[in-house]
């Protein structure tokens, strides 16, 4: 069984600082992973995904992260905070070779960004 | 092309009435899914379909129904509504159903059951 655990509820920084939101999950198959983001009032948009290739995945807008099997984390980071970042992001886990065939998502429960000016 | 479209965006319903959320998809995806959003509880799957004519279960499906006559359209259906469905809804698609596909989601609909 997938599951995903975001550590943290709301994370705050001040524009230009780093930002890391943390993300462990766990997988019975080789996972695959994501995070989207979600501004308020929108839909979901992918920042990026890890499907077995590189461990360090580049996503949009200057966000990366690491996949780290040791660990079972796929933490979200980026160098410099922007006001624009505000918002929601989810960590999400899917097994990429389940024994159904099928594999849908599962979310962790949300990371609230806020940045300070 | 349209991406992923919901309709409508918002929703007020009676305790006990019945309504249809509309998914429709441009993209030719086989794969397509319906979630709700609660606060604190991230995206939990309602039901999900991998092509036309086959539908299965997610995490929630109780009070909702789901069809699959073309690969374009989705829709849910609230059978008799209840304030715990109060929700925001999402419909999503993509490729495939095998992990590592990317899903598109549509602008998602605010529903409020009074």
């Amino acid at each position: 069984a997938q599951s995903v655990t975001q550590l943290d509820s709301h994370v705050s920084v001040s524009e230009g600082t780093p930002v890391l939101l943390r993300c462990n999950y766990s997988s019975s198959y080789s996972p695959s992973l994501f995070w989207y983001v979600q501004h308020p009032n929108k839909g979901l948009q992918l920042l990026l995904k890890y499907t077995s290739a590189a461990t360090l995945v580049k996503g949009i807008n200057g966000f990366e992260a690491e996949f780290k099997k040791s660990e079972t984390s796929f933490h979200l980071t980026k160098p410099s905070a922007h006001m624009s970042d505000a918002a929601e992001y989810f960590c999400v886990v899917s097994d990429r070779a389940s024994l159904s065939g099928n594999t849908p998502l599962v979310f962790g429960k949300g990371t609230r960004l806020s940045v300070i000016a | 092309n349209a991406g992923v479209t919901q309709t409508p965006k918002f929703q007020v319903l009676k305790t006990g009435q019945s309504m249809t959320l509309q998914c429709a998809q441009d993209m030719n995806h086989e794969y397509m899914s319906w979630y709700r959003q609660d606060p604190g509880m991230g995206l939990r799957l309602i039901h999900y379909s991998v092509g036309a004519g086959i539908t299965d279960q997610g995490e929630v499906p109780n009070g909702y129904n789901v069809s699959r006559s073309t690969t374009e359209d989705f829709p849910l259906r609230l059978l008799s509504a209840a304030p715990s469905q109060t929700s925001v809804y999402f419909c999503a698609s993509s490729y495939q159903g095998q992990g590592g596909a990317t899903q598109y989601f549509g602008p998602g609909t605010r529903l409020t059951v009074l």
